[in-house]
């Protein structure tokens, strides 16, 4: 099983950021797929979610309403489409495989992705 | 939003002691929390999930338990590779939230 990680940046406040993170060893639409952000040096923050078939996305409240999940199956990639990105966005951005499709654990994670929101 | 105390942030340790990390849910989760080690520079490991089930491939020193809302996780005999960050997630109500950690130094 391997998550790997890209499209993190430098940008500047208000801007847009598409991150990406491709599956490979495993089955991918048999899991749900994740987002969880961690500021450098500080704690794990839970980002969004999404089932096997792309639908029920779920959103951390401080990215709802900014940030859009999906997935491509035929393609093993799961996409975090990133607006209106502000400064407190910047952090490390990992995507993680649930571990079943009901348990919202994590049990493989990608190595991460630095996105530096910053004028 | 669920919030997740966990206690202590800090626990200096020797190999071979035996170390607790307690996490507290201010509302029932029931059985949904799920425990990680992170080192420095790496993504987060699954080692408890299921407030008690070992993960695959984690050794046998790693336990947990539950008692209501208060969950432990036990390192029953420290090793050098277990000076990391614990840290705690509850996966029963959206947003999904982590406690804020606990790093386990050398003493």
């Amino acid at each position: 099983v391997e998550l790997v990680d890209s499209g993190g940046s430098l940008v500047r406040p208000g801007e847009s950021l598409r991150l990406s993170c491709v599956a490979s060893g495993f089955t991918f639409d048999d899991y749900g797929m994740s987002w969880v952000r961690q500021v450098p040096g500080k704690g794990l923050e839970w980002v969004s979610t999404i089932n096997w078939s792309g639908d029920s996305p779920g959103y951390g409240d401080s990215v709802k309403g900014r940030f859009i999940i999906s997935r491509d199956n035929a393609k093993k990639s799961l996409t975090l489409q990133m607006n209106s990105l502000r400064v407190e966005d910047t952090a490390v951005y990992y995507c993680a495989r649930r571990k079943a499709e009901f348990a919202e654990f994590y049990d493989y994670w990608g190595q991460g992705t630095l996105v530096t929101v910053s004028s | 939003d669920i919030q997740m105390t966990q206690s202590p942030s800090t626990v200096s340790a020797s190999v071979g002691d035996r170390v607790t990390i307690t996490c507290r849910a201010n509302r029932t989760i029931s059985r949904w929390l799920a425990w990680y080690q992170q080192k420095p520079g790496k993504a987060p490991k699954l080692l408890i999930y299921d407030a008690s089930s070992l993960e695959s491939g984690v050794p046998s020193r790693f336990s947990g338990s539950r008692s209501g809302t208060e969950f432990t996780l036990t390192i029953s005999s420290l090793q050098l590779d277990d000076f990391a960050t614990y840290y705690c997630q509850q996966s029963d109500t959206y947003p999904l939230t982590f406690g804020q950690g606990t790093q386990v130094e050398i003493k």
